[in-house]
């Protein structure tokens, strides 16, 4: 079975700094996808960044990276340079064939962005 | 432009109701799913459906009810069964991952389900 462990229920940070969401993962499949989804107010959910478990190199997407370690099965999402309207919840999820590759997620970390 | 669909965005139900959330997607996808999101409690999977005519149930499934007759369409039901209905449904799709293809789910805008 998939799991998805996200530790933090809540995050602050200060505008323009740096901030890490964890993310750690457990599955026994060896070909899986990680996802990390951003949730506004809103209620949308927004896809932010992918890696896959045979990507060598860590994902970036603009102000968005992966850090991928995969030893240790985590996949946090670092977000630089933080702005007012990243405050939102954000979502660690994964597929695996194991899991008919249906997502799984975890339960969310709050974050808000102070200026 | 291609998307995801749900309707109606708020709905109100009464004890002892059904009622039907509904999902449309145009993005050709087979796979499509329903997830409950309560607060604190991420996304927990009630139903899934990875070609037509055929649905799985998820985590979640007592007190549910879906069909998938048309590949575009996946609506979920509310049964009155279902004790504590009120929370966020949210319906996604994908194309269904195989080997080292796996692929990002869409989602629609979300309903949000309240039992006066």
């Amino acid at each position: 079975a998939q799991k998805i462990t996200q530790t933090q229920p809540g995050m602050f940070v200060q505008e323009k700094e740096a901030v890490t969401l964890d993310c750690t993962y457990d599955t026994s499949d060896q070909s899986y996808g990680l996802f990390w989804y951003k949730q506004p107010s809103s209620g949308e959910m927004i896809f932010l960044i992918y890696q896959g478990s045979y990507d060598e190199q860590n994902a970036t997407e603009g102000r968005y990276s992966l850090n991928f370690q995969k030893a240790r099965k985590s996949a946090n999402l670092v977000i630089s340079a933080s702005q007012l309207g990243d405050s939102a919840m954000y979502f660690c999820a994964m597929t695996a064939a194991g899991g008919s590759y249906i997502p799984t997620f975890g339960r969310g970390t709050s974050l808000i962005v102070h200026p | 432009d291609g998307g995801i669909t749900q309707s109606p965005k708020y709905l109100f139900r009464k004890e002892g109701q059904n009622v039907t959330l509904s999902c449309e997607q145009n993005l050709n996808h087979d796979a499509m799913y329903w997830y409950r999101q309560d607060p604190g409690q991420g996304l927990r999977l009630i139903y899934y459906s990875q070609i037509v005519n055929d649905f799985q149930k998820g985590d979640i499934a007592e007190g549910y009810s879906v069909s998938r007759e048309k590949k575009e369409s996946f609506p979920l039901t509310v049964t009155s069964a279902q004790k504590n209905p009120t929370a966020f449904y949210l319906c996604a799709s994908s194309i269904p991952g195989t080997g080292r293809f796996i692929t990002e789910a869409f989602f629609g805008q979300g309903t949000r389900l309240t039992v006066v």
